[in-house]
């Protein structure tokens, strides 16, 4: 059975600070792996995709990384900001239809 | 580029009637449209595919004579949530695919349902 799991469900962190949020999938076959950000109340935005091939693909202070042999991502944010107080959520796509994790709830205190 | 529009963002409606969401697809042809429905603290939950001139696919558990899905046309996917009842209060989220990515799909904005 596909499967996407994100840690941790929720994380609290001070404004200027790094965080680090992880996803595991069991997605197969695996074609792509994406992060997204949903502010409440809004669909998702995309923030990175990256094929099995890729290690590591950037969006401004967004970096995401990418173990094919683990089955694991990561999302780091650098400085954060309020505005990045939303859900991230991972997204794993393989078969036709993709597999979402259930995210984690970022919420940045100034 | 690939810009979805999803309208409307929030709608409340009495129960035993009917909502109709729409999402557009402005700058590319949507081949494939997914709605999914997320209950808060949770993931997005797909209800159903689309393809543009194709009898949707449900679900398990997603009542196809409730939901009703119209891909009637490569920018255009309606979701009509028939018969409304307070549990099918939730937000409704469109997913648009087509010739503008191969692996991506892009998001509508969603619409937050609420039946009273």
């Amino acid at each position: 059975k596909n499967q996407v799991e994100q840690s941790p469900q929720s994380l609290i962190i001070l404004e200027g600070k790094n965080c680090t949020l992880q996803c595991n999938y069991t997605v197969s076959p695996f074609s792509n792996l994406r992060w997204y950000k949903q502010d409440t109340g809004r669909g998702p935005v995309s923030l990175t995709i990256m094929t099995f091939s890729e290690n590591t693909k950037s969006n401004g202070r967004y970096t995401a990384t990418l173990d094919a042999d683990t089955k694991q991502s990561s999302l780091h944010i650098t400085a954060s900001q309020l505005s990045d107080s939303a859900s991230y959520i991972c997204r794993s796509g393989g078969s036709y239809i993709p597999t979402f994790g259930r995210g984690t709830s970022l919420i940045v205190h100034p | 580029g690939a810009v979805v529009s999803q309208h409307p963002s929030r709608v409340i409606c009495k129960s035993g009637t009917s909502v109709k969401i729409e999402c557009r697809s402005l700058d590319f042809q949507a081949t494939t449209m997914f709605w999914y429905r997320q209950f808060p603290k949770q993931s997005l939950m797909l209800m159903a595919t689309s393809n543009e001139g194709s009898k949707a696919t449900y679900e398990q558990g997603v009542e196809k004579d409730k939901f009703l899905i119209n891909h009637a046309s490569l920018t255009l996917s309606t979701l009509t949530v028939t018969s409304a009842h307070p549990e099918d209060s939730s937000f409704y989220i469109c997913s648009a695919g087509g010739t503008h990515s191969n692996y991506g799909y892009t998001f509508g904005s969603g619409t937050r349902l609420t039946v009273v």
